[in-house]
């Protein structure tokens, strides 16, 4: 069965730089979920999206934005960036269905270093 | 806010059943209780997920107690591969955007 995708699997980026983490839904799921997991630390919600709308949003620095695009793919855009953005970032999706949320299914992970 | 609480660690011997308890004192009538579970250098995975009534899966059993307070998770026979961060999460039934609130979680170490 088709999982979550995320690209790139690694990326190293220096202090100021910017970075884009792609992910790819399980094929018809319309709600998209970020999550950024510091080293040694539990996961944190970032950012959501349903049908392309942004539908919540946690503890996302101004410095980063997201979106949904009309294939169900998400972006996630990172500028400035500092030596505490290092960090696994998930993805995950899940579909509604029934006016009820379903389960999430996480990606593999982006590991971001930054140095 | 977590809003669950779960030991930080516990131990089970492999091909035995192990019992994960949660405590959500403060649960709203539609909040759902989900159960995910995080292996080493993977993303989370979903457990199993409930509202009153007790449930059952491939993966795990849910039992939820009667006042809805606490909730245990339970594996029926423990494998190596079972050992993992296990996360109670509390589901956000009035805002029903599904976000997933992470809490300390409880390490399992399963033992040969």
């Amino acid at each position: 069965a088709a999982g979550v995708i995320q690209s790139p699997r690694h990326l190293i980026k220096e202090k100021r730089e910017t970075a884009t983490l792609k992910c790819y839904p399980i094929p018809r799921h319309d709600t998209v979920y970020w999550y950024q997991q510091g080293p040694g630390q539990d996961p944190q919600f970032l950012i959501s999206f349903y049908e392309k709308m942004q539908s919540d949003k946690g503890s996302i620095p101004d410095r980063f934005s997201a979106q949904q695009f009309s294939d169900y793919h998400s972006e996630l855009n990172m500028s400035s960036l500092e030596l505490g953005d290092s960090a696994l970032y998930f993805c995950a999706s899940s579909l509604r269905l029934g006016g009820r949320l379903h389960e999430q299914y996480f990606g593999p992970g982006t590991r971001l270093t930054v140095t | 806010d977590a809003k669950t609480t779960q030991p930080n660690s516990m131990e089970s011997n492999e091909e035995e059943p192990v019992h994960l308890p949660c405590n959500h004192s403060t649960i709203s009538g539609t909040d759902y209780i989900h159960w995910y579970r995080q292996l080493p250098s993977q993303g989370p995975e979903y457990v199993i997920h409930g509202l009153t009534s007790n449930v059952n899966n491939r993966m795990a059993s849910l039992a939820i107690a009667e006042d809805r307070k606490s909730s245990t998770l339970i594996l029926h026979r423990a494998t190596l591969r079972d050992a993992a961060v296990y996360y109670c999460i509390r589901g956000d039934g009035s805002s029903n955007t599904g976000k997933l609130i992470f809490g300390q979680g409880t390490t399992l170490q399963v033992k040969p």
